[in-house]
């Protein structure tokens, strides 16, 4: 019964490999997130689909991919890893985007993490 | 834009002594608050947040926090620590950004509670 499940957990893999990250909630959010721990622990937002719409897009290099075939899964695709994407890769979801109330506070609900680590 | 500070990297506490993480954010336009816990090799749950209402907020585990919206700070709290207390608490906030939530997240402070 988790709410939001990340696969894998942990990702070993060689420099210049492609490698993906699945993400899925079975919360019913319509909105969805992947955030970047670096080693210092610091949290970066990469993206974030609304109901399959890309909403946020940070700076980040166009080697990572994000695809949302549906409202409940966000996956992220990674293509010519570089040892500076090794870190700890977050899904997360909330209900929705908040357009629609004032009070449209999202809480995340995060996965578990998959910790990436390119050698 | 956002940013979020937490000043202390890693707080260091006995048990059952009080203690207080500290986090501050930059803007004063309307914004809502949470922390989150961080437990080792696990990902974020909420701890609590502030919406509106009553500046004092109550969350899981015996945390609070009150908002401070002259000093744009939102401190977190609690009386007694445990040892199951240790783990990485991260401040967020959220603001409207072109209709939509954007997340901005401190850098964290490591709560390390020794027996």
């Amino acid at each position: 019964d988790t709410a939001v499940s990340q696969t894998p957990k942990y990702l070993v893999t060689q420099m210049g490999n492609d490698k993906s990250i699945k993400c899925e909630q079975n919360l019913g959010h319509d909105t969805m997130y992947w955030y970047k721990q670096d080693s210092k622990k610091f949290l970066k937002i990469m993206f974030s689909y609304n109901n399959k719409e890309l909403i946020i897009n940070e700076t980040v290099p166009n080697r990572f991919s994000p695809k949302s075939p549906d409202k409940a899964h966000l996956n992220l695709h990674i293509n010519s890893l570089e040892l500076g994407d090794s870190a700890v890769y977050f899904c997360a979801s909330s209900p929705r985007d908040g357009r629609e109330s004032a009070f449209g506070a999202n809480v995340l609900t995060f996965g578990a993490g998959s910790r990436l680590t390119v050698l | 834009a956002q940013s979020v500070t937490q000043l202390d990297s890693q707080v260091p506490v006995f048990e059952e002594a009080p203690v207080e993480l500290r986090c501050n954010y930059s803007s004063s336009v309307s914004v809502y608050l949470f922390w989150y816990v961080q437990y080792p090799n696990q990902g974020l749950q909420l701890l609590l947040k502030y919406l509106s209402g009553s500046t004092l907020v109550k969350g899981i585990n015996g945390f609070e926090a009150e908002f401070n919206k002259s000093q744009t700070s939102f401190h977190l709290r609690k009386p007694s620590v445990h040892i199951s207390d240790t783990a990485e608490y991260f401040c967020a906030v959220s603001e409207r950004v072109d209709n939509f939530n954007k997340f901005y997240f401190g850098s964290g402070t490591k709560l390390n509670v020794k027996p």
